[in-house]
């Protein structure tokens, strides 16, 4: 079956970089059409999708995070890495990655990781 | 803010039907997947590309849309289906980018 998990510190100060893995199992990024996407979620507020990894090694990211942003995989280890310089205290949030699927031109994010919390903070 | 909108709440009384809406430019051109999140829980996809659902979810969920507004309907609410409820679909220009709605909060009453 499909399973993600994240990691990554529970920490991070202001101005540094945040590298979060999501290691996954019961599928392949070397795959037609598979992709991997991390979304983050602060505390209360809504869901805010941040990258996504394809198959093929394109990579997108949400325009008002693309500066901060990169996403990479490691086909052969089943891992997708996202860094985030810069972090601040806004940027404290519950970190998820999903395996994300395309039908008719939309896409959906159909297995989730648990989650990691991040908080910022010195 | 996010370009696709919700209503931040809405209740429904035990075994009733709820429809809970979505609305944005982008779902004339793309349809909708909803996500169920219970608190501490990661999102769980609960219809796809309209009006599909994954293995596992019951058929009382369903999806439709039309025009710029997608729906998730619930018939026979169920205490269970006590959640926040997201929309997503395909930023509206055309890019490959995923976009949530701001959530709605479902209390079966």
């Amino acid at each position: 079956q499909v399973t993600l998990r994240e990691s990554g510190p529970a920490l991070v100060k202001p101005t540094q970089t945040l590298t979060l893995t999501c290691t996954f199992s019961g599928f392949s990024l070397s795959t037609y059409e598979m992709r991997v996407s991390w979304i983050r979620q602060p505390p209360g507020k809504a869901l805010e999708w941040l990258a996504r990894i394809d198959w093929d090694d394109d990579e997108f990211y949400s325009p008002s995070l693309r500066t901060r942003l990169t996403v990479s995989k490691d086909t052969s280890k089943n891992q997708v890495v996202l860094t985030m310089t810069n972090m601040d205290p806004i940027d404290t949030a519950t970190y998820y990655c999903a395996r994300t699927r395309s039908d008719s031109g939309t896409y959906y994010l159909d297995f989730w990781g648990q989650g990691t919390p991040v908080t910022v903070s010195s | 803010s996010s370009e696709l909108t919700q209503d931040p709440a809405v209740s429904v009384a035990l075994g009733q039907t709820v429809r809970i809406t979505c609305q944005g430019d982008g779902l004339r051109r793309y349809s909708a997947s909803w996500y169920q999140q219970k608190p501490g829980q990661a999102p769980l996809l609960v219809i796809y590309d309209k009006n599909n659902r994954p293995s596992g979810i019951p058929d009382r969920f369903s999806g439709s849309g039309s025009g710029n507004t997608a729906s998730l309907t619930i018939t026979g609410a169920q205490a269970e289906d006590e959640a926040d409820y997201y929309c997503n679909s395909r930023e509206r220009k055309g890019n490959h980018f995923v976009v949530f709605g701001g959530g709605t909060k479902l209390t079966v009453l």
